[in-house]
């Protein structure tokens, strides 16, 4: 199974600040046609993961501005700018490209 | 609007079999895949299972021996059938469309 290694852990951030976490994959994420199907989820307290970001640096409909995705093959990030208060929660990464889909173990972002 | 929601009992014995229902809406279960996916109380996510559209199945391998999962696209839901349960397979339980959308999950405690 594809190992998805997610840091920090935990991400201390002021409100109005920067955010960025890391997502790496234990082997390449390029599908054989081509799309990398790394996506990006927060799960806010007592609530579902919602999806932010599909194939690496799509926003799903709603996501604010704020949040980008980036990177390629085995190496991406999540930035996230301009914090705000309902940004707070557990953030995951989850590769499709190789079966079984596959989870980071997670980043807490909290108030510094 | 595309909605999913699980359905099941909120606490198995030990050794029990576990039967959940997803009743989505909004969507063809035809035409789209749902998933299974469980987290554990205060930890990360764990991929469970796949009904593809076409109507076959895949599961995760640590779980196949245990697990099965069907659908009635009549009623527009998904089953999960889980047995020889366990204290660890105490978790909430999500059913999503393709990653895209999820239910808010169904809590299950494996007690006696």
């Amino acid at each position: 199974d594809v190992v998805m290694t997610q840091t920090p852990v935990s991400l201390p951030v002021s409100l109005g600040g920067q955010a960025s976490i890391s997502c790496r994959s234990s082997q390449s994420l390029v599908h054989s046609n081509g799309n990398t199907y790394l996506h990006w989820y927060l799960q806010k307290p007592g609530q579902s993961p919602q999806l932010l970001i599909y194939r690496v640096s799509n926003r799903f409909s709603g996501v604010p501005d704020r949040f980008s995705g980036s990177g390629s093959g085995t190496d991406f990030t999540l930035k996230i700018s301009r914090v705000e208060p309902e940004d707070l929660g557990d953030y995951y990464c989850l590769q499709s490209t190789h079966f079984p889909p596959t989870f980071g173990s997670g980043t807490k972002l909290e108030i510094k | 609007e595309v909605q999913l929601k699980e359905s099941g009992p909120g606490l198995v014995q030990p050794s029990q079999t576990l039967s959940l229902t997803c009743t989505v809406s909004g969507f063809s279960l035809t035409d789209y895949s749902v998933h299974w996916v469980r987290q554990p109380p205060g930890k990360g996510l764990e991929w469970m299972g796949v009904m593809w559209s076409g109507g076959s199945t895949a599961y995760n391998s640590a779980l196949k021996s245990r697990l099965s999962i069907s659908r009635d696209t009549s009623k527009s839901q998904v089953f999960l059938k889980m047995n020889s349960l366990q204290t660890e397979d105490t978790a909430i339980y999500y059913c999503t469309l393709e990653f895209l959308y999820s239910g808010q999950g169904t809590l299950v405690t494996v007690s006696s």
